[in-house]
């Protein structure tokens, strides 16, 4: 595997499920993102983890919980979505002190 | 002021014409200006970038053209071709030597080249 995986690339949920979602990288880099794309909006950062630790949460609602394990591997554990919850997750990674972010393919969420 | 302002939010373009798309951004402090492709079930991914130190930067048939006293930034697409098919986004942000990157990425804007 090369680069940013992500896993399951589509994911089907009723709104009082609880699922993960899976984000590794393979490229050495030492801080991770969490973004949400929905249509024709601007992608909105939801998380970083900087050395494995949270530097940001942009007053994402509770039920979003991130974890990062380590510098490689990265969840989203979700409960008790909404419908409005909808959209494709990316992951991404980059090198810290560089600006350059690699994106996974994403995870296409829907929530019923 | 952080925002990133991408229009138009679609693009219609015969084979071998040029494809332009523009940005506007209010932060003057931002000093990297990426624009990413994202190809449909896929990523994006980083396409072209230019600082503010250059008003234009060219890769292949791929330019960007940069108006620090404007604020404004766009990317023009020469000789498009039909695998020029995708969304494109604007992007800005401000480099940390020692932290994560933070991106604010323009709204996009889907890009179809007609055979």
């Amino acid at each position: 595997e090369t680069g940013v995986t992500q896993t399951p690339r589509h994911l089907v949920m009723g709104m009082t499920n609880k699922k993960s979602l899976k984000c590794e990288q393979h490229l050495g880099h030492n801080a991770m993102y969490w973004y949400k794309q929905s249509a024709k909006k601007p992608l909105e950062l939801m998380f970083v983890y900087s050395l494995e630790e949270r530097v940001e949460n942009n007053s994402v609602p509770s039920r979003f919980s991130p974890e990062c394990p380590n510098s490689s591997h990265l969840f989203l554990h979700l409960h008790t979505l909404q419908p409005e919850d909808s959209a494709l997750y990316l992951c991404a990674s980059s090198q810290l002190g560089t600006d350059t972010q690699y994106f996974g393919p994403g995870t296409r969420l829907t929530v019923l | 002021q952080q925002q990133v302002k991408q229009s138009p939010q679609s693009l219609i373009v015969q084979k071998g014409g040029i494809s332009i798309i523009n940005c506007a951004y209010e932060n003057t402090a931002f000093d990297y200006f990426p624009w990413y492709q994202q190809f449909p079930g896929k990523g994006p991914a980083l396409l072209i970038a230019i600082r503010p130190d250059v008003s234009e930067k060219k890769e292949g048939r791929f330019t960007i053209s940069f108006n620090k006293s404007a604020k404004q930034f766009s990317l023009h697409i020469m000789d498009s071709q039909p695998g020029d098919s995708a969304t494109y986004f604007c992007a800005a942000s401000l480099t940390s030597y020692s932290s994560a990157s933070k991106i604010i990425f323009g709204s996009g804007t889907r890009l179809s080249i007609r055979p």
